[in-house]
């Protein structure tokens, strides 16, 4: 089954303390990021990665890291957590349909609730 | 920044209604898509409209996208109860910055039986 995998679903940890929060894909998708969902604000993209070793930042990178060591995994990185990082995280990954311009459709994991306290 | 914002924040309807949202963005688009999330879960996509298309169907949805405007809306035809959710417009820009989705806050609707 196709899809987008996201460890753990729930987070509780301190301020400061480095967590990780994994993402993995099986669709062989070139394209992942991470967004975070505030409520009142949607989703607002912290990283993407157009392919492996290529990350770059999207709108709220502040206070996060990422990887792209392998196609498949994109994993998020709070090298020192802060109370306003508590949130809603989603990976997606995505793929590219149609001739230029092309489309992207993206697949979305089930979500990381962490709370930073 | 969002690009897209949806119009009505909230919306209650009866089963058997229809729903109808809106989303307006700010800047030139390659396509607009919208998306559903189930309660604190993960959104799924539901239909994708690209810039040079006016009008698209699939089963019980009707999108509609005016790019005079930067407008689109969404309508779900007779809807049913599994139809609560909340619904986010995305937008797709332009080729410069292909793949990064900009999303709206979201319509949360809740369809009563």
């Amino acid at each position: 089954e196709a899809q987008v995998t996201q460890n753990p679903r729930y987070l509780i940890t301190v301020t400061g303390k480095k967590l990780t929060v994994t993402c993995s894909q099986n669709m062989n998708h070139e394209y992942m990021s991470w967004y975070r969902q505030d409520p009142g604000l949607g989703l607002r993209q912290i990283y993407y990665s157009m392919n492996v070793e290529v990350t770059d930042k999207g709108d709220v990178p502040e206070g996060y890291k990422v990887s792209r060591k392998e196609k498949r995994n994109f994993p998020l990185i709070l090298e020192s957590p802060s109370p306003n990082q508590t949130s809603l995280y989603f990976c997606a990954s995505s793929r590219t349909t149609g001739t230029a311009p092309l489309n992207t459709e993206a697949f979305f994991g089930q979500g990381t609730r962490l709370t930073v306290v | 920044s969002q690009q897209g914002e949806e119009d009505p924040q909230a919306l209650s309807i009866q089963e058997g209604e229809n729903a109808t949202m809106n989303c307006s963005y700010k800047t030139s688009i390659n396509n607009l898509q919208w998306y559903r999330q189930n309660s604190g879960r993960g959104l799924v996509h539901l239909i994708l409209i690209r810039s040079n298309e006016r009008e698209k169907h699939s089963g019980r949805l009707r999108v509609t996208l005016d790019t005079s405007k930067k407008s689109s809306s969404l309508l779900i035809t007779a809807s049913r109860a599994a139809d609560t959710a909340s619904y986010f417009c995305a937008t797709d820009g332009t080729t410069d910055s292909w793949g990064k989705l900009q999303f709206g806050a979201g319509t949360q609707v809740v369809v009563t039986p």
